[in-house]
């Protein structure tokens, strides 16, 4: 079973508008984390933002912000005023288990984020 | 310069050759792990290291042979490889999650790899 779901395969947004990637994750433990990378045609995946099951807020992260719905297991990435730079695959992925301190987590199938000029 | 180097960026081998991945990561990480990311897959965990000991093995075949050699350096060994193996590798370290840091991994740009 998919453990992280990107429903969204590609996603096309007008500069300076602000768009919304979905995530929805399945896990039976209490405790998890949740992160989102972004991936440029360089391959490098660059780590956005992060929140745990545990926080009370929506984490945020200058034009990134998180909206976590613990209930509906979902975590939505949202992306304000879109630049073109933002351009780029997006992976929603969820800490799956601990082992000795090193983190194993697990990804989507990702969305590719295209801003038009 | 990123935190995390890999070299080579790009390697196309045959079925028969052997090569090496190298990746090496300037952070003072004790964890660091090897992903393959095939296109139109989520990126696959293969192999996870933490202080030098190899704490995760994610059903890779055998013709995968990491290496560890210190908590700055991380090896992956190819031979025999099949057509099917050609994918980007990326390489990922992180500091251990053992407080209350999040623990995010730090990927390097990846090793593209095309097997003939």
């Amino acid at each position: 079973a998919q453990k992280i779901t990107q429903t969204q395969p590609g996603m096309f947004v007008q500069e300076k508008e602000a768009v919304t990637l979905d995530c929805t994750y399945d896990t039976s433990d209490p405790s998890y984390g949740l992160f989102w990378y972004k991936q440029p045609s360089s391959g490098e995946m660059i780590f956005l933002i992060y929140q745990g099951s545990y926080d009370q807020q929506n984490a945020t992260e200058g034009r990134y912000s998180l909206n976590f719905q613990k209930a509906r297991k979902s975590a939505n990435l949202v992306i304000s005023a879109s630049q073109l730079g933002d351009s780029a695959m997006y992976f929603c992925a969820m800490r799956e288990a601990i082992i000795q301190g090193a983190q194993k987590l697990v990804f989507g199938q990702g969305t590719r984020l295209t801003i038009n000029p | 310069e990123t935190g995390v180097t890999q070299t080579p960026r790009h390697l196309v081998m045959g079925m028969t050759n052997k090569k090496s991945l190298k990746c090496e990561q300037h952070l003072g990480h004790n964890a660091m792990y090897w992903y393959k990311q095939s296109a139109k897959k989520p990126l696959e965990l293969m192999f996870v290291y933490s202080l030098e000991e190899r704490v995760e093995n994610n059903s890779v075949p055998s013709r995968f042979s990491p290496e560890c050699p210190n908590s700055s350096h991380l090896f992956l060994h190819l031979h025999t490889l099949q057509p099917e193996d050609s994918a980007l590798y990326l390489c990922a370290s992180s500091q251990g999650r053992w407080g209350g840091n999040t623990g995010e991994l730090f990927f390097g740009e990846g090793s593209r790899l095309t097997v003939l």
